[in-house]
């Protein structure tokens, strides 16, 4: 099987734009979580799409959304960027079920440069 | 809330020998999931090894090892006959699943960047 890929791998963009990534799961995975890691945060939870609807939603500011389409694909929308922004974006799917089948697997990331 | 700490930013092990990685968390819950992940330089976060709360018996994986100590909330991972390829940053990871209404959440501690020296 095909590991979760994202795309672009890499971006840079200026303050006050805008920007899109995606993330294509594993096949047969439903579930797709997004992650910021930075070196000083660690990674941190962003938010993760199950069916197309949002099931957990972590601490961010509403800059930060996303959505998920019927074949599983996620994006994740970051708008009026911030300098602060600048961190790998990690995006990792699942299979719906419970307990280890929930296990994640992680696409290679977004590395995003806020200029 | 669930908390997870990993108490070594750094470490290094000679090629050949054996290290240990500290993890542990808070959490009242009873049913849980752990996990340690491994991110190498510009690569890909990768599943190491993960353990049910509910099994005692500790987790293995070909030279990845851990010891789980439910009571203490206490989860290492033991790297045997450490490889240059084992240098990486390792995650310790939570998780928490909510039975019925299907979600889960992962926790993960802040790291630790492991090096493998010649």
């Amino acid at each position: 099987k095909a590991g979760v890929t994202q795309t672009p791998r890499y971006l840079i963009k200026t303050r006050g734009q805008q920007v899109t990534l995606s993330c294509s799961p594993i096949s047969g995975h439903r579930s797709v979580s997004w992650y910021q890691q930075t070196p000083g945060q660690g990674l941190q939870f962003l938010f993760e799409y199950f069916s197309e609807t949002q099931r957990n939603k972590g601490n961010f500011p509403g800059r930060f959304s996303g959505r998920q389409f019927s074949n599983s694909r996620s994006e994740m929308n970051v708008s009026t960027l911030e300098l602060g922004d600048s961190a790998l974006y990690l995006c990792a799917s699942s299979f719906p079920g419970q307990g280890l089948l929930e296990t994640q697997y992680f696409g290679p990331g977004t590395r995003l440069l806020v200029l | 809330a669930q908390t997870v700490t990993q108490s070594q930013p750094e470490m290094s092990v000679q090629e050949a020998e054996t290290v240990t990685l500290s993890c542990t968390y808070d959490t009242s819950e009873n049913n849980y999931y752990l996990f340690w992940y491994k991110q190498p330089p510009s690569r890909q976060m990768i599943l190491v090894i993960r353990q049910e709360a509910y099994k005692q018996q500790n987790a293995t994986e070909n030279r990845f090892s851990v010891n789980f100590q439910k009571a203490a909330k206490s989860f290492s991972l033991k790297i045997s006959d450490s490889q240059l390829g084992d240098t990486a940053m390792y995650f310790c990871a939570f998780m928490k699943l909510k039975f019925g209404s299907g979600t889960y959440k992962y926790i993960f501690g802040t790291g630790t960047r492991l090096k493998v020296l010649a």
